[in-house]
This record gives structure tokens, sequence and C-alpha cells, in this order.
């Protein structure tokens, strides 16, 4: 199975700061990467797909990099609503792995 | 709109068996390939199962493999996980999801809110 670390696991922030969240892959997955946002007590949310495209609705302020091994997901200015646990997830596989989240907190 | 509604979950005693649904509505149920992830407390997010979309193929976590079956009725437009032989580490949020209608990829694009399963004496 590909293994998915995500970096940090809490990160501290305030309102309009730029964040940046890193997932590495175990093994090469290309660009086939997603990220979620899920709210406590709430189902995850699609943002990202194939690394770096954005999904329909979701704000502009996000946006995803990288290739191969290392990728990143940023927010350009950490608004309320954005406070949430990040999730990456592999599908180079249908064995889908989720990366162990990144708590974003005040 | 896309809507994915779980049920079937509750309390089960260890090695015992619970059904869970998971009811479609507002897309082609029959198009999709759809997934079972789940979510212990407080922990992260992990890919249970999936099937096609008509139903003749299937795959499942090394963890579940040989207890847990996902199923589905396209008449129903209901996806199905049966899940026997429960254990304390099955305890969790049971999201069914839908899988993207991209070609070639994998990743889940709608979410249900999830059902809860909790398996203790």
């Amino acid at each position: 199975d590909i293994h998915m670390t995500q970096s940090p696991s809490t990160l501290s922030a305030s309102i309009g700061d730029r964040v940046t969240i890193t997932c590495r892959a175990s093994q090469s997955i290309t660009t086939w990467l997603a990220w979620y946002q899920q709210k406590p007590g709430g189902a995850p949310r699609l943002l990202i797909y194939k690394a770096s495209t954005l999904q329909s609705g979701v704000p502009s302020r996000f946006s995803g990099s990288g290739s191969g091994t290392e990728f990143t997901l940023n927010i350009s200015s950490l608004q309320p609503d954005d406070f949430a646990t990040y999730y990456c997830q592999q599908y180079n596989s249908y064995l889908l792995t989720f990366g162990g989240g990144t708590k974003v907190e005040i | 709109e896309v809507q994915l509604v779980e049920s079937g979950g509750g309390l089960v005693q260890p090695g015992g068996s619970l059904r869970l649904s998971c009811e479609a509505s507002g897309f082609t149920f029959s198009s999709f390939w759809m997934h079972w992830v789940r979510q212990a407390p407080g922990k992260g997010l992990v890919w249970v199962s999936r099937i096609n979309s008509y139903g003749g193929s299937t795959d499942y976590a090394d963890s579940v493999k040989g207890r847990f079956t996902i199923s589905r009725d396209n008449a129903k437009n209901t996806l199905y996980l049966q899940m026997n032989s429960l254990r304390g580490e099955d305890t969790a949020v049971y999201y069914c999801a839908r899988e993207t209608a991209l070609t070639g990829s994998f990743f889940i694009d709608v979410w249900g809110k999830g059902t809860t399963v909790t398996v203790s004496s």
C-alpha cells in the first residue's frame, strides 16, 4: 500500500495568514492526489484533485501543487470558515490511502 | 441536489453483524462506482471498500476482507455494507462516498454525512 504522511499534524494560524500543508507519498503517485476539508462532526469535502485542480465551488484562496512524492496545499489568506482538518489522499492505486490529517486551529 | 444518506448504524456486540445502507439521489446512481470509508473516533479517514457501477467488481481493505461485503441495488439507488464478525476496532463513523466520473481517476467527489457503528459489550 502507498503510505501518505502529512505535516504538520496541527497548525496554529490567524485570520489572513498564508498556510501551507505538506503531504508526502511513500512512492511516486505522479499527480494522482486529492485534498479534502473536514469540519468537526461533518463529512469530508473535496477541495482539489489531480494535485492542483480546484473543485467547482471551492474558493480560489485554496491551491495545490506538487508531483511525484511531495505535494502542498496552500491557503493564501486564512478565513474563519477555513479552520478545519485537511486530508490528502492518493488515488494512484485503487487501494485509496489518506494522510493522517492536519488540523488548522486558531 | 446530489445526496447520499447512510443508515443502519448502531451498537453491536463483538462478533455480531450489522448492515449499513446508503440511499443515493440527485444523480444517476447506476453510472458511478461507490465506496465506503470509515473514521474511528478522533482518528483519520480509512478506505474500506469499493464496488463498480453494476456490482460485478469489488475491492476491500485487508482489515475487513472476508468479514465485510459491499453490494448495491441500482433499481433502489442503494449501496450496502454487510459487516460480520465485528470487532472493537471496527467502531467508527462509516461514510458512503461516490467516486468521480472522470475517466481514469478514483478520487471521491461526494460524501454522505455518515452513520455511527459502535462495537462493544
